[in-house]
């Protein structure tokens, strides 16, 4: 399997504009996670799904935020608008388990919002 | 609400020097701990996973043990390499809620 895969791997954008982030999980997980990583606040939980269906969404900052997953192969998480202080890496990353087998991670997205 | 720190936040040794990385949490009701490796630019590597009924897990030169009770886990790197460079993060789950908490890692650098 070629792992979880995320694309782009680098998005700048101007205030303001959307933004969408893809994923691709290990095919036969099924869990999957958005986490946003700062310096400031280290890794953080935005959302996670299973089976397709999000589960705990409390995590996602703001309303700006949303999150889908239309199959157990693909889900986005889009910014609209998006803002600077959205700026980070956005981690997706898949398991077989939640939090009771190996977490396995994407590459990341580096966004820059200007 | 569960607290996981990772002491140092940075370590620089030489090549061939066994070390150890501190991570500790302030709730001991964990279900397992995971330890990861984040090279620069790229994602987090799970290495080792301890569930809560083990004392430590080995694979290769890395050594996790757990203490649940003191609220402490360490890494052990036997003979160091410039290879294993990197940022180490560990994170807990608490079986209840399917998150884990991170903490913020320790960069690890082994000069040549």
């Amino acid at each position: 399997d070629a792992g979880v895969i995320q694309s782009p791997r680098h998005e700048v954008t101007e205030m303001g504009q959307e933004v969408t982030l893809r994923c691709k999980p290990i095919s036969g997980h099924d869990y999957l996670f958005w986490y946003r990583q700062t310096m400031m606040r280290g890794l953080e939980l935005l959302i996670y799904f299973n089976n397709n269906v999000p589960i705990d969404d409390s995590g996602m900052p703001e309303d700006r935020f949303s999150a889908k997953m239309p199959n157990a192969s693909f889900s986005t998480l889009k910014i609209q608008p998006s803002e600077p202080r959205d700026s980070a890496v956005y981690f997706c990353a898949s398991s077989s388990g939640a939090g009771y087998e190996k977490l396995f991670f994407g590459s990341g997205t580096q966004l820059s919002v200007l | 609400k569960q607290e996981v720190t990772q002491i140092p936040a940075a370590l620089s040794v030489p090549e061939g020097e066994n070390l150890v990385l501190n991570c500790s949490f302030t709730d001991s009701a964990i279900y397992n701990l995971q330890w990861f490796r984040q090279d620069p630019g790229k994602g987090l590597t799970s290495l080792l996973l301890i569930q809560s009924s083990q004392r430590e897990q080995t694979s290769g030169r890395l050594n996790a043990s757990l203490d649940k009770s003191s609220g402490r886990s360490t890494l052990y790197i036997a003979a160091s390499q410039p290879g294993d460079s990197a940022t180490y993060l560990c994170a807990v789950y608490m079986g209840s809620n399917y998150k884990l908490t991170f903490g913020k890692g320790t960069l690890l650098t082994v000069n040549p």
